[in-house]
């Protein structure tokens, strides 16, 4: 059974600060996936990571893939309040999705 | 990219009872698909739906509690049928199509229920 593990599961950093956020797959997926959910909201689609090596960036947010160690992250660049949300990642394994377990972030002022 | 719109956005109903929970897309697509979000935890896949054959079940989800309707491109139907209340939960579809950040799913706003 494919799992999907994120850690942590909950950040709490200052402004301005760095940070990484690591999503763990446990078979063979070529094709990663980033989203960001604000409370009460649906989902945000982040990133499409299609290839070992794909590296995505978009304002602060910078994502990674590396098939062979099964493990993509996302970085946080000088973090603003407005990034508070809880970030998703998901493996696509035959065009199902599988979610990881989720980071919620918070970004203290 | 496509505009992805559900029907209802929230409701609260009495447990027994069923609810139907439409989801419409403003192009055509192959495959929409239902998740489930309980609070505070990730999505579960409940069930892939493409038009003109019957939907496809993840284990832990069975068509006479989640029956799904897909009668064309562009629209689909979730039931939750005799409902208790750990069905409460967001109820989400997706489709996969090429939008903004490439091709990847885009989900609905979701539709919140409360069984009480």
């Amino acid at each position: 059974e494919l799992k999907v593990e994120q850690n942590p599961l909950f950040l709490s950093m200052q402004e301005g600060k760095n940070y990484t956020i690591y999503c763990n797959y446990s078979t063979t997926s070529d094709r990663l996936y980033w989203y960001r959910q604000d409370p009460g909201k649906s989902l945000e689609s982040l990133f499409v990571l299609l290839s070992n090596g794909a590296v995505k960036q978009e304002g602060r947010l910078m994502a990674s893939l590396d098939t062979k160690a099964r493990l993509s992250t996302l970085h946080i660049t000088a973090a603003v309040h407005d990034l508070s949300a809880t970030y998703f990642c998901a493996v696509d394994t035959s065009y199902k999705y599988i979610f990881g377990t989720g980071t919620r972030l918070k970004v203290l002022a | 990219s496509a505009v992805i719109s559900q029907k209802p956005s929230r409701d609260i109903c009495q447990r027994g009872t069923s609810l139907t929970i439409q989801c419409q897309v403003d192009s055509q697509v192959t495959m929409m698909f239902w998740y489930r979000q309980q609070p505070g935890q990730s999505l579960t896949l409940i069930a892939t739906a493409n038009q003109g054959s019957e939907a496809t079940y993840e284990s832990g989800f069975v068509i006479d509690k989640f029956p799904i309707s897909r009668p064309n491109l562009t629209f689909s139907t979730l039931t939750v049928s005799n409902m208790s209340p750990e069905d409460s939960s967001i109820y989400l579809c997706s489709v996969e199509l090429h939008g903004r950040v490439g091709e990847t799913q885009y989900f609905g706003p979701g539709t919140r229920l409360l069984v009480l």
